[in-house]
């Protein structure tokens, strides 16, 4: 069965850094997604993406956070300077169409630890 | 604003034990209703989810969910759990109004006594 894929499992990086996270959306799916859970809270959705564009963001998602499709497989998630608070669960996700009736198909996960 | 509440934090059951996990939206229409589990270590699975119909919906795993319009719930229920549904299990709606972005509870940590 195809499934969205994700690495690293476990990322730590000093603040202020850099980081690219890295997820296969499934082949077919047009429609990807990036979200966090920092430890103890809620999912958050970060930022969608369809045709090479973002097509919807949060607030979390400021000038910070990037996303890139720069092939036909991935789709990254980079973060320029790092911060503590940046320290979470990302999930990237994928979908064959948008709208509330099709399931998002999430991967297993990356942790970013900031120190 | 839209929002998920689920109002147990953790819930420990007997195996074997019938299961009840309460979720609550705040929204105007009938939203797009899903459960996921996450696994120690895991990503989220898809559980179930309800767009219409049946307002009780079958899922994976023997896990089943009902719609309560009155109530604005969608409460997910299994009749006997087993070592391995020790998860943490979130509910989450998409709306129209939000761009069906889905809106998460916080979620229930389920603990399965032996």
């Amino acid at each position: 069965e195809p499934e969205v894929t994700q690495t690293p499992s476990h990322q730590v990086t000093q603040m202020g850094q850099e980081v690219i996270l890295r997820c296969v959306p499934i082949s077919n799916h047009l429609y990807f997604y990036w979200y966090r859970q920092i430890l103890g809270q809620k999912v958050e959705f970060l930022v969608s993406f369809y045709n090479n564009e973002i097509s919807e963001k949060s607030e979390i998602f400021d000038d910070q956070f990037s996303v890139e499709r720069p092939d036909g497989s991935n789709f990254t998630l980079k973060i320029r300077s790092t911060k503590l608070e940046d320290s979470a669960m990302y999930f990237c996700a994928s979908s064959v169409r948008q709208g509330g009736n099709n399931e998002q198909f999430f991967g297993p996960g990356t942790r970013l630890t900031v120190l | 604003a839209q929002s998920v509440t689920q109002p147990d934090i953790h819930i420990t059951v007997s195996e074997g034990a019938s299961l009840e996990l309460r979720c609550n939206y705040s929204y105007g229409a009938t939203p797009y209703l899903f459960w996921y589990v996450q696994s120690p270590g895991q990503g989220l699975q898809l559980l179930l989810k309800y767009f219409s119909g049946d307002t009780l919906v079958q899922g994976i795993k023997g896990f089943e969910a009902e719609f309560k319009r009155s109530q604005s719930s969608f409460n997910l229920r299994k009749p006997s759990v087993h070592w391995s549904d020790a998860a943490e299990y979130f509910c989450a709606v998409a709306v129209m109004d939000s761009n069906y972005q889905l809106i998460w509870g916080a979620g229930t940590k389920l603990i399965i006594k032996p």
